[in-house]
């Protein structure tokens, strides 16, 4: 069975630009969340999606934002990228957001020049 | 405001040793606690997870238990090999409507062969 899968692997942007990055969930999963690990920082909350809808959204301006397809595969876009948004982004898939463990991808290592 | 704190943050050891590493959470009213590894630069690894009711969770070699009371999580790694080098991240799952995970700063570990 596939597990979660991330893409693009890496991915080089230029300052102002605009990223995506995409999510696959484990077949079977409706929820997705988003996390940010920065250089030297922990695992910070991005995004929760279940079921199609945003649930929770961690302490992050509007730039930030995403969402969830109908096949449950998510979405998350940094708008007017600055420096310091460099970080591995890692998404992982629940099979329900409420409290069932968490899966996680390789994760997307966004560079911003 | 859930705080999740890991010690040691670094810890090296000779192959063979068994090793605890430990998990302190301030909030505990948690729904899970779970337990990942992370390779450098890589995703997170789900190890085990500890539902809210359980005291303990063992997969081969390991062995997590759960205290919600002293709010406390241990992770039991018997017989460290030079593959168990890794950083370990625990993340506590809070019992409320926001259901996201707060990770702790993890643990480096080394293990010497």
């Amino acid at each position: 069975e596939a597990g979660v899968t991330q893409s693009p692997t890496h991915l080089i942007k230029t300052r102002g630009q605009q990223a995506t990055l995409r999510c696959s969930p484990i077949s079977g999963h409706t929820s997705v969340y988003w996390y940010q690990q920065a250089l030297g920082l922990g695992l910070q909350f991005l995004l929760w999606y279940d079921e199609g809808e945003e649930r929770n959204r961690g302490n992050f301006p509007p730039r930030f934002s995403g969402r969830q397809f109908p096949n449950y595969s998510s979405e998350l876009n940094v708008n007017a990228l600055e420096l310091e948004d460099s970080a591995l982004y890692l998404c992982a898939s629940s099979l329900t957001g409420y409290g069932t463990e968490a899966f996680f991808g390789q994760g997307t290592r966004l560079t911003v020049v | 405001k859930q705080e999740v704190t890991q010690i040691p943050a670094a810890l090296s050891v000779p192959e063979g040793e068994n090793l605890v590493l430990n998990c302190s959470f301030t909030d505990s009213a948690i729904y899970n606690l779970q337990w990942f590894r992370q390779d450098p630069g890589k995703g997170l690894t789900s190890l085990l997870l500890i539902q809210s009711s359980q005291r303990e969770q063992t997969s081969g070699r390991l062995n997590a238990s759960l205290d919600k009371s002293s709010g406390r999580s241990t992770l039991y790694i018997a017989a460290s090999q030079p593959g168990d080098s890794a950083t370990y991240l625990c993340a506590a799952l809070r019992l409320s409507g926001t259901y996201k995970y707060i990770f702790g700063t993890g643990t480096r570990l080394k293990v010497l062969a």
